[in-house]
């Protein structure tokens, strides 16, 4: 089935740190979602963008809808410990039933 | 608070075996998901549900088979399990797809 590209599979930084990661696509999406999934548990929604180009932000983290349609990045500021877990990209083409999901970035802070 | 509540956090079972997991949830969702989760595959699908009785095939539906009885259950079952099923499965569900899924806390399952 269908993936999103999402890059980079893993990271390793030094708390304080600012991290980026993206997603892209072949085909071109109406949503774009990002998960966090904390060691253990199900992935929980960050932040949901619906329009080519927003920006949306929640706390440290910052989200951008491509102007394509085929990409999207999260940004997260001055990392804590707390910040540790997989992050998923998610994303929605018209008139699916289902979402398409990227393969995660594992990421791991040192404190 | 919305939940997707799944049965067990952790399995154990023997190979062979026919296996239940369960998901249920409480918000009147019409589609519900079952997914595995691998380390380097990301979330593959296995099944998905949108309205009571019916079921679609994911991308990976080999060896497994689901039931969908009342809207708020969706059981995913191991006909007969194997070694290579041993893996962590969450259920999700969503009413609107704009607002993405809400997902279980998973069940770690391993197959001895």
């Amino acid at each position: 089935g269908q993936q999103l590209n999402q890059s980079p599979q893993s990271m390793f930084i030094q708390e304080g740190e600012d991290v980026s990661m993206n997603c892209t696509s072949s085909s071109i999406f109406n949503t774009w979602l990002w998960y966090k999934q904390d060691p253990g548990e199900g992935p929980v929604l960050l932040i949901a963008l619906y329009k080519a180009g927003e920006l949306t932000s929640n706390g440290r983290l910052t989200a951008q809808f491509g102007i394509t349609r085929k990409d999207s990045f999260l940004n997260i500021s001055a990392s804590i410990p707390s910040d540790v877990g997989i992050y998923f990209c998610a994303g929605r083409i018209q008139g699916a039933q289902k979402l398409v999901f990227g393969q995660g970035t594992r990421l791991t802070i040192n404190p | 608070d919305v939940k997707v509540t799944q049965s067990s956090r952790y399995l154990v079972k023997r190979t062979g075996e026919k296996v239940f997991l369960e998901c249920v949830q409480d918000m009147d969702h019409e589609n519900m998901f079952w997914y595995r989760q691998d380390p380097g595959l990301g979330l593959r699908l296995i099944y998905f549900s949108y309205d009571v009785k019916m079921k679609e095939k994911g991308d990976i539906p080999e060896g497994y088979s689901v039931s969908r009885e009342k809207k708020e259950r969706f059981s995913l079952i191991l006909e007969s399990a194997s070694t290579n099923q041993t893996s962590m499965y969450l259920c999700a569900s969503s009413n609107d797809l704009g607002y993405g899924y809400t997902f279980g806390s998973g069940t770690r399952l391993t197959v001895v």
